[in-house]
């Protein structure tokens, strides 16, 4: 079954560290594409970073990484010197089976990590 | 310019009432999606359009209906509401590129 985890209802961190969340998903197809969305608390969802099945280097955007373990199949997500104002939901997606240009990349979700950055 | 954009914010409804949930984009993507949230479920996708004139079920579509009415709209319709229905409803629209989806600012939606 495909399927995202994300094993961390909830995280601390202090301001200025660097935080890990953790995703782990499944699907048997060979070309996928992973996804890391940030939820505030005003309830926006805002698309953060983007990890293809092939690419052979791990995503990065400004603050946020993607730790990408194929073998292991986890697309963790790093946020480097955490503001206050990363305080919110983190969610984990999949497009299970991913083509570029595909007209029906849907998206699966996992359940979310909820994470306050504390000052 | 504006991205997604949804309509109501805000909803309240009696069991077995109608209504229509508005989405727009005007970022000319082909695909279209409609979401639900609910606490601890993340999003689950109800249906979603590959493009005009062309819509198919999601993961939970029962209750719901679409229109896909031209490129840039795209709305949900429940016709005869249930208390179970009460959720956060988000519309996006998707890239081809990568696939990334551009989401709505929601609607909050409550059945009693």
């Amino acid at each position: 079954a495909q399927k995202i985890t994300q094993t961390q209802p909830g995280m601390f961190v202090q301001e200025k560290e660097a935080v890990t969340l953790d995703c782990t998903y499944d699907t048997s197809d060979q070309s996928y594409g992973l996804f890391w969305y940030k939820q505030p608390s005003s309830g926006e969802m805002i698309f953060l970073i983007y990890q293809g099945s092939y690419d052979e280097q791990n995503a990065t955007e400004g603050r946020y990484s993607l730790n990408f373990q194929k073998a292991r199949k986890s697309a963790n997500l790093v946020i480097s010197a955490s503001q206050l104002g990363d305080s919110a939901m983190y969610f984990c997606a999949m497009i299970p089976s991913h083509r570029m240009g595909g007209a029906t990349n849907k998206l699966i979700f996992g359940t979310g990590t909820l994470l306050a950055v504390q000052p | 310019n504006a991205g997604v954009t949804q309509t109501p914010k805000f909803q309240v409804l009696k069991t077995g009432q109608s209504m229509t949930l508005q989405c727009a984009q005007d970022m000319n993507h082909n695909s279209m999606y409609w979401y639900r949230q609910d606490p601890g479920m993340g999003l689950r996708l109800i249906y979603y359009s590959a493009s005009e004139g062309t819509t198919d079920k999601g993961e939970v579509p029962n209750g719901y209906n679409v229109s896909r009415l031209n490129k840039r709209e795209f709305s949900l319709r429940l016709e005869s509401a249930a208390p179970s229905q009460t959720s956060v409803y988000f519309c996006a629209s998707g890239a081809r590129t990568k696939g990334e989806q551009y989401f709505g600012p929601g609607t909050r939606l409550t059945v009693t």
